[in-house]
């Protein structure tokens, strides 16, 4: 059985701050996203990282895929508060060509002043 | 270009009856994945359909079903409803997946299930 974690699951930093948020997942994967979801609204997609070493910038945040390791990481660089909200990675277990989305728990990510 | 809807956005049932849900897909998307959504279990696939044809199917009972038509448009059913089927019921559509490109699913705005 895929499992997919996400550490860590809650995180306060103060505006300006850099951190990381981890992605493992148990099993081999060709696809892993990124997706953003705030409070009471749907997912948002942030990134796709197609291969190893697939590296993604938009912003503020950076998003990078190790599958030797079975890793990926969501880079926080000067956090502002809009960055508040909760992250979700997610493997794509490939079946029949289609999509079938196996999520970690989400990182909650606080700003504060 | 209008996004994913998803419609009722809020439903309050009781045990034991029964809900459809539906879910419009981007225009051009033939394929539209379920996904239940839940303060305890977090975000768990339910299934997928292409082209009125269910292509994955996640670990959830046979109260749970769904399906596609020619449209594109797919419902989900889910019979005989328990108090932890209160949940977000997201739907999400997306392009045909090509190698090496970075298609991804686009999630539509979710329905609120309250189960009493």
């Amino acid at each position: 059985e895929l499992k997919v974690e996400q550490n860590p699951l809650f995180l306060s930093m103060q505006e300006g701050k850099n951190y990381t948020i981890y992605c493992n997942y148990s099993t081999t994967s060709d696809r892993l996203y990124w997706y953003r979801q705030d409070p009471g609204k749907s997912l948002e997609s942030l990134f796709v990282l197609l291969s190893n070493g697939a590296v993604k910038q938009e912003g503020r945040l950076m998003a990078s895929l190790d599958t030797k390791a079975r890793l990926s990481t969501l880079h926080i660089t000067a956090a502002v508060h809009d960055l508040s909200a909760t992250y979700f990675c997610a493997v794509d277990i490939r079946r029949n060509s289609g999509y079938a989305l196996n999520f970690g728990k989400g990182t909650s990510l606080l700003v504060t002043p | 270009k209008a996004g994913v809807t998803q419609t009722p956005r809020y439903l309050i049932k009781t045990r034991g009856q029964q809900v459809t849900l539906s879910c419009s897909p981007i225009s051009g998307h033939r394929s539209v994945s379920w996904y239940q959504q839940t303060p305890g279990q977090g975000l768990q696939f339910l299934f997928e359909y292409f082209s009125e044809t269910q292509r994955n199917k996640g670990n959830f009972p046979g109260r749970f079903s769904g399906r596609q038509f020619s449209n594109s448009r797919s419902e989900m059913n889910v019979s005989t409803l328990e108090l932890g089927d209160s949940a977000l019921y997201l739907c999400a559509s997306s392009p045909p997946r090509l190698a090496g490109y970075q298609e991804t699913q686009y999630f539509g705005p979710g329905t609120r299930l309250l189960v009493l």
